[in-house]
């Protein structure tokens, strides 16, 4: 079973729309958990970091239910920019991290 | 700041053949990690390092595959003999020294486009 699984997409939407990724992690013991961000061709870049009580970063809120062990990322008012893919990490032990296979968003205009 | 450094940037090489990638962490950072990424896969951690010494390589796939740190500021990942099957997007990353704020991002390099025919 992977460490971090998420729903590929694509998902295409419409500027100005919200859309939410989703994303299950199978260790229960996980601690840390985040959002990365991958344009085309590009390095992952960190996005936000996914706390217990939910946290918001402009029009970007990250969730986190740790009964379920599921990890969410809910866009507002998309834009044209926002088109990438984003990558669901959950911290493993020591500094390493595993990541989800990403999903793939494109706002269109 | 100049980032984590990777070079080359395309590698295109005959199956059989030995190849080489390169990388600079960033200055102060101790953890360096290898990954590798394709379409099927996704991205995948083969290897990392802290303060030089290889803490997990489990996900190094196969004796084809070695990596070493020499230094603190250079790790070479090698393979000998390359296969089409590790085609891929090789990324370098690091990140800063335990209990350091912030010590769990990790800042990567632009890659190694690597195929093999």
């Amino acid at each position: 079973r992977k460490e971090v699984e998420q729903d590929p997409g694509p998902f295409n939407v419409p500027e100005g729309a919200t859309v939410a990724f989703n994303c299950t992690y199978s260790n229960s013991a996980s601690q840390s958990f985040f959002w990365y961000r991958q344009d085309c061709r590009k390095e992952p870049k960190l996005l936000m970091s996914v706390y217990s009580s939910g946290n918001e970063d402009g029009r970007f809120t990250a969730q986190l239910n740790r009964a379920s062990q599921y990890i969410s990322l809910l866009i507002r008012d998309s834009k044209l920019s926002d088109s990438a893919t984003y990558l669901c990490v959950v911290k493993g032990g020591w500094n390493n991290l595993f990541f989800g296979t990403g999903t793939r968003l494109t706002v269109i205009p | 700041d100049a980032g984590v450094i990777q070079s080359p940037r395309h590698e295109v090489t005959e199956m059989g053949q030995e190849v080489t990638l390169r990388c600079k962490p960033i200055s102060g950072h101790d953890y360096l990690f290898w990954y590798r990424q394709t379409m099927m896969r996704g991205l995948e951690l083969l290897i990392y390092f802290n303060n030089n010494v290889p803490i997990d390589d489990s996900g190094m796939p196969e004796d084809r595959f070695s990596a070493k740190m020499p230094n603190a500021s250079f790790s070479t990942l090698k393979i000998q003999p390359s296969e089409p099957r590790d085609s891929a997007v090789y990324f370098c990353a690091s990140s800063l020294p335990y209990g350091q704020g912030g010590f769990y991002e990790q800042y990567f390099g632009p890659g190694t486009r690597l195929t093999v025919t």
